[in-house]
């Protein structure tokens, strides 16, 4: 069974920078086919997608995102990440990590969710 | 891209059908048949319901059922039952500039 965790701060500065892990285990996230990816909830409204990376180090952006959003993957340690740069309130919300089966929107497994507040 | 479309909320009483829509346009969800369903109960981890527009995951009950036509998908809920009670998303891919695209969520309340 795949499961997957998200960690990071909870609480950022704004026009800092946001960073978020995502661990996986029992599956290798080096395993062909599967996209990882970033989907976020803010407080009362839908899901966002974020953007996702494949284990080759191919990388998928939200084009409203893409300018202050990296993600990178560390197959070593069954790990990927999201970064974004200068972020607002706005970017508050609650942060999940899932798997994409074949990049096309079909998430077979998601982390619980980790809320991310900016504010000073 | 927007988001996909979806009514605010719905409503049924135990053992009715309800139906969630998800509208698109010819770029998303008219294009691919690549729309899944997603479940969310508040403290849980969002569950995948439907897939491939109609396809069920393993462990998940047949009273759920995707459908499709045209620009605009379906979930559809027979028999309700009160654990049923969440908050619905739909998501489709949007080709390879948008990639993918969530809906605006439907709040189900099993009355």
């Amino acid at each position: 069974q795949v499961q997957l965790q998200e960690s990071g701060p909870g609480l950022v500065k704004p026009s800092q920078t946001l960073s978020l892990t995502c661990t996986v285990s029992g599956g290798s996230i080096s395993s062909a086919g599967y996209y990882w990816s970033w989907i976020r909830q803010h407080p009362g409204k839908g899901l966002e997608w974020i953007g996702y990376i494949y284990y080759s180090g191919s990388t998928y952006y939200n084009p409203s995102l893409k300018s202050r959003v990296t993600i990178s993957v560390d197959t070593s340690k069954n790990q990927f990440s999201l970064k974004m740069n200068s972020v607002t309130a706005a970017d508050t919300a609650l942060y999940y990590c899932a798997r994409d089966v074949r990049g096309n929107g079909h998430c077979d497994y998601w982390g619980q969710g980790a809320l991310v507040t900016v504010s000073s | 891209q927007s988001a996909l479309t979806q009514p605010a909320s719905v409503s049924g009483s135990p053992g009715q059908s309800i139906t969630i829509s998800c509208t698109g346009t010819s770029s998303d969800v008219g294009s691919y048949n690549l729309v899944s369903w997603y479940q969310l109960h508040p403290g849980k981890a969002p569950k995948l319901m439907i897939y491939g527009d109609d396809k069920r995951p393993s462990g998940v009950y047949n009273r759920f059922s995707g459908s499709k036509s045209g620009n605009t998908a379906s979930l559809t809920i027979a028999g309700l039952q009160a654990e049923d009670e969440a908050d619905y998303y739909c998501c489709s891919y949007a080709g390879t500039n948008t990639f993918v695209l969530f809906g605006g969520g439907t709040k189900l309340t099993v009355l």
